[in-house]
């Protein structure tokens, strides 16, 4: 079946880098834009960044931008989104969703948490 | 981006019917037909429920609307029932592939 399974979350100190991973199947990954959202605890959801299905465009939330850097590997069938200079204001779930046509996101991940502290 | 302005919470009787609001500017949701609406129930992942503003997914009930009027958008539940108790959240173009998501309405069913 059509699924996104997100993976790489964990906890890190503030500073450290993480790069999540999230693997998809049940559909042609390489045709379909890709994004990451998040959702600090207690919170609600905030757009991070979005990537074409090609990887040519990317773009990103100014929350983000700078230390973040979301890329795809269309012959793994996964994205990924790299997380530098990590604060505690990126304490989060992460999730990737399919982008099926302008923001019309119809298949989701169950999320990846992401946690900074010192 | 600043987030777009939902009302905290809304609620309702079961058979009632309830609209949520979703107030952008005119460089989101004034100027773009791609809002998008979505469903999260509590430890669950968003559920698309509306997109391009008034169109529903497969699946979804007809008993979920969407409409615009200027730079506010809303999602209407109509024969509310207790398995539309859940968070809801409008998203926006912004334009240059970026989105905007609403603050965020908790929906309580009395």
């Amino acid at each position: 079946q059509v699924q996104l399974v997100e993976s790489g979350g964990g906890a890190v100190q503030p500073g450290r880098s993480l790069r999540l991973s999230c693997a998809a199947s049940g559909f042609t990954f390489r045709n379909y834009g890709m994004h990451w959202v998040r959702q600090a605890p207690g919170k609600g959801l905030e757009w991070v960044a979005v990537i074409s299905s090609d990887g040519s465009n990317k773009h990103y939330a100014d929350s983000v931008k700078g230390p973040f850097t979301i890329s795809r590997d269309n012959s793994k069938n996964t994205l990924y989104l790299q997380m530098n200079s990590l604060g505690p204001e990126d304490t989060a779930l992460y999730y990737c969703a399919k982008d099926d046509f302008w923001g019309r996101w119809d298949v989701w991940g169950q999320g990846t948490t992401v946690t900074v502290s010192s | 981006q600043s987030a777009l302005t939902q009302p905290a919470s809304v609620s309702g009787s079961p058979g009632q019917s309830i609209t949520i609001s979703c107030t952008g500017t005119s460089s989101d949701v004034g100027t773009y037909n791609y809002v998008s609406w979505y469903q999260q129930h509590p430890g669950k992942a968003p559920k698309l429920m509306i997109y391009e503003v008034t169109h529903r997914p497969s699946g979804v009930s007809n008993r979920f609307s969407g409409s615009k009027s200027g730079n506010t958008a809303s999602l209407t539940i109509s024969g509310l029932q207790a398995e539309d108790e859940a968070e809801y959240y409008c998203t926006s173009y912004t334009g240059s592939s970026t989105y905007v998501f609403g603050t965020g309405t908790k929906v309580t069913v009395l």
